[in-house]
């Protein structure tokens, strides 16, 4: 059974650096891309970017260039969703998503990681 | 920047059709996928490449496309579908995701 568990929900501070996780499991997690998708309170889905495991080829959607870094690690089947340096404008629901085989779409999506940012 | 155009909310009867379009320039040679989201839970993919179902996804859920639009279309809809529903594609060089905004589908 394929599956995308994220790690917990974080409370941070603005200014703060925050990374958090995206496990895949129950297939090869190098043959398929991983992508980040962002939900603000109350709004619609907002892709951010995505990564292939395999090679670590990156793109970020280009409302999120430089503002996020996407990164994988394959030794351990976990993406990661990283900033250096939060806004309360980032606080927001944080969905992993497992890119379908050949087309563009989203096929497996994590359960969510809650980002609070807050003084 | 490229864009998909859904209304923001469709009411239907229980047992009636529900039909939620999305718009967008490229949507004549990208595929269109569709997404329910109910309350507290992640999206579930219930539409791919305009009109497959996925394993799973109730034969009621159908999908079709029209030049500039597809439709998602919800036949006999019931309570449980009550969600909201994303369509999502790419941008005309395939290189971008996008997402329309959202239709909230209300069942009266």
């Amino acid at each position: 059974e394929v599956q995308l568990v994220q790690s917990g929900a974080e409370v941070k501070k603005p200014g703060e650096s925050l990374k958090i996780s995206c496990k895949g499991s129950g297939y090869s997690f190098t043959s398929y891309w991983i992508g980040w998708v962002r939900q603000m309170p109350g709004k619609g889905l907002e892709w951010m970017g995505i990564i292939y495991p395999g090679d670590s080829d990156t793109r970020y959607s280009p409302s999120f260039q430089g503002q996020v870094t996407i990164s994988a690690d394959k030794s351990i089947s976990t993406a990661y969703l990283q900033w250096s340096s939060l806004k309360a404008s980032d606080t927001a629901m944080y969905y992993c998503v497992r890119r379908g085989s050949g087309q563009y779409y989203f096929d497996y999506w994590g359960q969510g990681t809650l980002v609070t940012v807050s003084s | 920047s490229y864009e998909l155009t859904q209304p923001p909310s469709v009411s239907v009867s229980p047992g009636q059709t529900a039909r939620i379009t999305c718009s967008g320039d490229a949507l004549p040679k990208q595929y269109a996928y569709w997404y329910q989201q109910k309350p507290g839970q992640a999206p579930v993919l219930v539409i791919y490449k305009d009109s497959e179902r996925p394993s799973g996804i109730p034969e009621r859920f159908s999908g079709s496309s029209s030049g500039t639009t597809v439709t998602l279309t919800i036949s006999g809809v019931q309570a449980e579908d009550e969600a909201d529903y994303y369509c999502q594609s790419a941008d005309s060089s395939g290189t971008h995701v996008v997402f329309g905004g959202g239709t909230k589908l209300t069942v009266l």
